[in-house]
This record gives C-alpha cells, structure tokens and sequence, in this order.
C-alpha cells in the first residue's frame, strides 16, 4: 500500500509569508501528527488529529496550524513565517491510538530566506 | 522539549560488529518506540516495546527496556552498511497523550 505522502518536498520562502504543507496518510489511518525538526532543537511535536479533530497540540505560537479533512488529509499552515521556521516538517499517520508505531512520510524541507 | 537522551551521540563501528545505543527517559511512559532516519528523510518504526515488557525482539535488532531505571538500549547485532543512518528513541507519555517525545539521536556509521 502506498505511504505517507507529502507535498511539497521542498519550499523556500520569504520571512513573513505564510506556507502550506500537505499530508497524505496511508489509507485508513485516521490519526495524523505533525512534527517539526532542526538541527538545534531535534524532533519536536506539533500537533495531532484524529477524525477531524484536533487531539493534541504542541507548544508551538498560534502561528503554527492545521486541520484534517474527512478523507483524513492533513494540511498544516504557518503564518508569518520567521527565519527559525526552517526546518524539515513531518508528518506521521497511525490507523489508531495504542501500541502501534508511527509511519512516517518523507518530509517537507521549509527554507525561509 | 525533549524527553528522552541518547548516549551515544555518535558511533563508528566496521560491518559485522554490533552497534549498541541507550536512551534515558524522565517520565512515565506507555511505550517506547525506535525509529531510523536515513540522511534527513523520514523516520522508519523499527520496534515498540511495551511499558510492561522487559525485552523485545526483531530480526537483528535487540530491544530492553527498564522502567525502574527509565533507560532503553537498542543493540544491533551483525551490522551493515546499510545500518548507516541516525538512531532515535522516542516515549509514548502517559502525560503527553498521544504525542512522541523524541531524544536526539545516536548517529551510527558503519563502514565496510
């Protein structure tokens, strides 16, 4: 079965733009998390949905967003982007909660310039 | 913020050698899970190993865990080339939900 698909793979953007990424899960998993990693501060967690609804969330500014659309689709948007916003975003999806590990796509390089 | 913390940060090793990395955690955990990620691609489940289990198996990979002392040791028996890529552990928090909490890693590089 086909993976964790994200788009795009590769971003250069502006400071105070805003970016949008996308995230395809395997089928039928319905729980889709974000993480963002640098070199700095490593792996860091930023949000997870589940059927639509945002089931945890990171301590990330409010800048950092997303949703989660009924075909379980992930998107996430950060607004306002700053320099310390690059970094590799990735997202991870699971058929459910439990003793079952993440699969994970392979990432969206965000380069803010 | 990081949960866990790997030790080592790095490590060179020949092929057919076995590669050990530990982790240590700060708080309860459900679970813990190891993954691989190659060159900064996306990260590989490798094995999870239950709150509740001492010791998990696959392949050539070796799992413990200590929930007493709150480390993990990932061993890689008769490593490859192949092997070559960065190491991380990461907690599945009884606190945190259904967030992972990563540590930083162990870059492993096994050369033939």
């Amino acid at each position: 079965k086909a993976g964790v698909t994200q788009t795009p793979r590769y971003l250069i953007k502006t400071r105070g733009q805003q970016v949008t990424l996308s995230c395809s899960p395997i089928s039928g998993h319905r729980s889709v998390s974000w993480y963002q990693q640098t070199p700095g501060q490593g792996l860091q967690f930023l949000f997870e949905y589940f059927s639509e609804t945002q089931r945890n969330k990171g301590n990330f500014p409010g800048r950092f967003s997303g949703r989660q659309f009924s075909n379980s689709r992930s998107e996430m948007n950060v607004s306002t982007l700053e320099l310390g916003d690059s970094a590799l975003y990735l997202c991870a999806s699971r058929f459910s909660t439990g003793f079952v590990g993440y699969t994970f796509g392979s990432g969206t390089r965000l380069t803010v310039v | 913020s990081q949960q866990g913390e790997e030790d080592p940060q790095a490590l060179s090793i020949q092929e057919g050698e076995n590669a050990t990395m530990n982790c240590s955690y700060k708080t309860s955990i459900n679970n813990l899970q190891w993954y691989r990620q190659n060159s900064g691609r996306g990260l590989v489940h490798l094995i999870l190993i239950r709150s509740n289990e001492r010791e998990k198996h696959s392949g050539r990979l070796r799992v413990t865990l200590d929930t007493s002392k709150k480390s993990s040791s990932l061993l890689i028996t008769a490593s490859r080339a192949a092997d070559t890529a960065s190491y991380f552990c990461a907690t599945d928090e009884i606190k945190a939900g259904t967030a992972l909490i990563f540590g930083k890693g162990t870059t492993l590089s096994v050369s033939s």
